[in-house]
């Protein structure tokens, strides 16, 4: 079975420092990866997702994610975060079938901007 | 319509209460899940709509959970006889499938139960 770790349940940043949120998965087959992020009181909004090609991924708002096939990693990154990167950050892995398939979550990183 | 659409926002349900929580996927996408979501906890799989076809309930917890799409657009989540576990965030995300995967899936803001 598919399983999803995020290594850090909660980091702390400064505003404008770098950081990475930590993902491995474990699945013996290709995956699709995601990452969503979370804000307080609201639902899950798509941030970058990996289907195939390049294994470094840009998506929204600056942040990217490199695959690593590997390591079986996916981290999220950002060179300089604001104060409204505060949220919770969920990594994501589906098996790579035709069709939608059911995402596995990992249990979330709390990603909170220091002033 | 340009999201996925979830009602209501907020149920307040006493124990062994019935509710039904509606989701209205963007249109046309085929697919349809429905997560669960515990307070301070990742979303958990609960089931999966190919259209009207419910082809995998595997994630639903008990027989009290229910879900149906009969006409392949709008669907409904019912809990039978609520408990106090019951409380969390139910969410509905859709996905249109294309010729070779998908092109992600896009969530709805939830309907947040909480039973007393």
């Amino acid at each position: 079975a598919q399983s999803v770790t995020q290594l850090d349940s909660q980091v702390p940043v400064f505003e404008e420092a770098p950081v990475e949120l930590r993902c491995n998965y474990s699945s013996s087959v290709s995956v699709y990866l995601f990452w969503y992020v979370q804000y307080p009181n609201q639902g899950l909004q798509l941030l970058l997702k990996y289907l195939s090609g390049s294994t470094l991924v840009k998506g929204i708002n600056g942040f990217e994610a490199e695959f690593n096939k590997s390591q079986t990693s996916f981290h999220l990154r950002k060179p300089s975060v604001h104060i409204s990167d505060t949220a919770e950050y969920f990594c994501a892995v589906s098996e790579g079938h035709q069709g939608a398939q059911k995402l596995v979550f990992g249990q979330g990183t709390r990603l909170t901007i220091n002033p | 319509g340009a999201g996925v659409s979830q009602s209501p926002r907020y149920k307040v349900a006493k124990r062994g209460q019935d509710v039904a929580l509606r989701c209205d996927p963007i249109s046309g996408h085929v697919s349809l899940f429905w997560y669960q979501q515990a307070l301070g906890q990742g979303p958990e799989f609960l089931t999966y709509f190919q259209n009207e076809a419910q082809l995998d309930k595997s994630g639903l917890p008990s027989d009290r959970f229910f879900a149906e799409r009969p006409e392949g657009s709008v669907s409904t989540l019912k809990i039978q006889r609520t408990q106090q576990e019951d409380s969390a965030v139910y969410l509905c995300a859709s996905s249109s499938n294309l010729g070779q995967g998908f092109d992600g899936y896009t969530f709805g803001s939830g309907t947040r139960l909480t039973v007393v």
